[in-house]
């Protein structure tokens, strides 16, 4: 079983629509994240989130917005897609704590034409 | 976080070993160092950590300087499967908040 699945693996879709990433853990983690890897590879997070906090990275324009079902999904919200957003995005489930392992899903590519 | 140093890549041939550094001067007394690595179109993937003594696993060793302000990454046996972006990491103690990739070193392994 994929420990860290995401849906779909590529998005094509144009300026202006919303559109939505799923994603879903099965580690039992209480904390996931998304994180965005631009054209140049630069991995940065977005948020993380648990039954308790969300943590938003100040960067994050307020057109993305995380909702989460249950403890097992963090899903990503985009509205109003720019082609700015044009990226890969990877969510990661793990503990909170510092010595505490992430694991990642294998992306979702999303081109903004 | 505190910041890292890498360097920007490496270059090795299979089945030697490979030594891959890390700076971290800044780096606090509950910091842990993580290591992280990205094989072409996948997922970043765990590697290692370590808090203060060196470490082993089934991918690597981490050897952890006495004075924690650097720390290398030891792949024993390179294979053309380890080619990848590898990025070091310093973790906080406390708090929910994500890791904060560097720029990574990737490294080439030659045949």
């Amino acid at each position: 079983d994929t420990a860290v699945s995401q849906t779909p693996k590529y998005l094509v879709t144009q300026m202006g629509n919303d559109k939505s990433i799923k994603c879903e853990q099965n580690l039992g983690h209480d904390t996931m994240y998304w994180y965005k890897q631009d054209s140049k590879k630069f991995l940065k997070i977005m948020f993380s989130y648990n039954n308790k906090e969300l943590i938003i990275n100040e960067t994050v324009p307020n057109r993305f917005s995380p909702k989460s079902p249950d403890k097992a999904h963090l899903n990503l919200h985009i509205n109003s897609l720019e082609l700015g957003d044009s990226a890969v995005y990877f969510c990661a489930s793990g503990g909170g704590g510092g010595a505490e392992t992430q694991y990642f899903g294998p992306g979702t590519r999303l081109l903004v034409l | 976080d505190a910041k890292t140093t890498q360097p920007n890549s490496m270059e090795s041939n299979e089945e030697e070993p490979v030594h891959l550094p890390c700076n971290h001067s800044t780096i606090s007394g509950t910091d842990y160092i993580h290591w992280y690595r990205q094989l072409p179109s996948q997922g970043p993937e765990y590697v290692i950590h370590g808090l203060t003594s060196n470490v082993n696993n089934r991918m690597a060793s981490l050897a952890i300087a006495e004075d924690r302000k650097s720390s290398t990454l030891i792949l024993h046996r390179a294979t053309l499967r380890d080619a990848a972006v590898y990025y070091c990491i310093l973790r906080s103690g406390g708090g929910a908040d994500g890791l904060t990739f560097g720029k990574g070193t990737h490294l080439i392994i030659q045949p």
